[in-house]
């Protein structure tokens, strides 16, 4: 099946501080990756939609200067939150949309990012 | 937007019992509905899906059934053991849209030995 890594697995960073996260598909290309973040005992809640070479489109309540989406590749997404405060701590989860063949419209997810701001 | 519904929260059954989940969506224009198990800390990983073409889809001890006219689709465990005991999430979206799977608010299932 389709593989999506994402690095780092788990961050700790001071309240302030940025982190950039990235989602990588690795054996197949992906125009339309997703960002989901999951708190403790709750669900998967969509944050964007990442589309290569274009602007993210953000869910209602994601703050768009805040997670920053880049999608500079097939292969690549990277969300950045800036100036990460405690209430951002939570699961980062990507998903990737395969393109072709047996992926065709296929969500692939990555393993997760756990970020904790102190 | 599309709304997923999930009932019951959590679930607890015996070794050997069956097990099911419900879900219900808003948007019918939805046709791709599956069905993830996620342990703490992990991915979300698919256990079964159905496409709005099909009915009733069985996959060993697990089946997912659809109702396209009422739009709802339920999650059947049947044999449950204890190592089925995780969080359930449904899902739905578009797939020729390629929109993001809209999540329920997932399901704890506890089976006892």
């Amino acid at each position: 099946g389709a593989v999506v890594s994402q690095h780092p697995s788990w961050v700790i960073c001071k309240s302030g501080t940025s982190v950039k996260i990235e989602c990588r598909s690795l054996d197949f290309q992906a125009t339309t990756m997703f960002w989901y973040r999951q708190f403790p005992k709750q669900s998967l809640m969509l944050m964007a939609t990442s589309n290569e070479g274009s602007k993210a489109t953000y869910e209602q309540g994601v703050e768009k200067d805040k997670f920053l989406i880049n999608h500079a590749s097939l292969t690549l997404s990277t969300l950045t939150v800036t100036s990460a405060h405690p209430e951002d701590s939570s699961f980062y989860i990507c998903s990737a949309l395969g393109t072709s063949g047996s992926f065709y419209n296929e969500q692939f997810f990555g393993p997760g990012t756990r970020l904790t701001v102190l | 937007g599309e709304n997923v519904e999930q009932h019951p929260s959590t679930l607890s059954v015996q070794e050997g019992d069956s097990a099911v989940i419900k879900c219900t969506y808003s948007d019918s224009a939805s046709n791709y509905f599956p069905w993830y198990k996620q342990e703490l800390g992990k991915r979300p990983q698919l256990i079964i899906d159905i496409r709005s073409n099909v009915g009733e889809k069985k996959d060993q001890r697990i089946a997912v059934t659809l109702n396209k006219t009422a739009k709802h689709f339920s999650l059947h465990i049947t044999e449950t053991q204890p190592e089925d005991s995780a969080v359930y999430f449904c899902a739905a979206s578009i797939t020729q849209a390629g929109t993001a799977l809209i999540f329920g608010k997932g399901t704890t299932l506890s089976v006892s030995s």
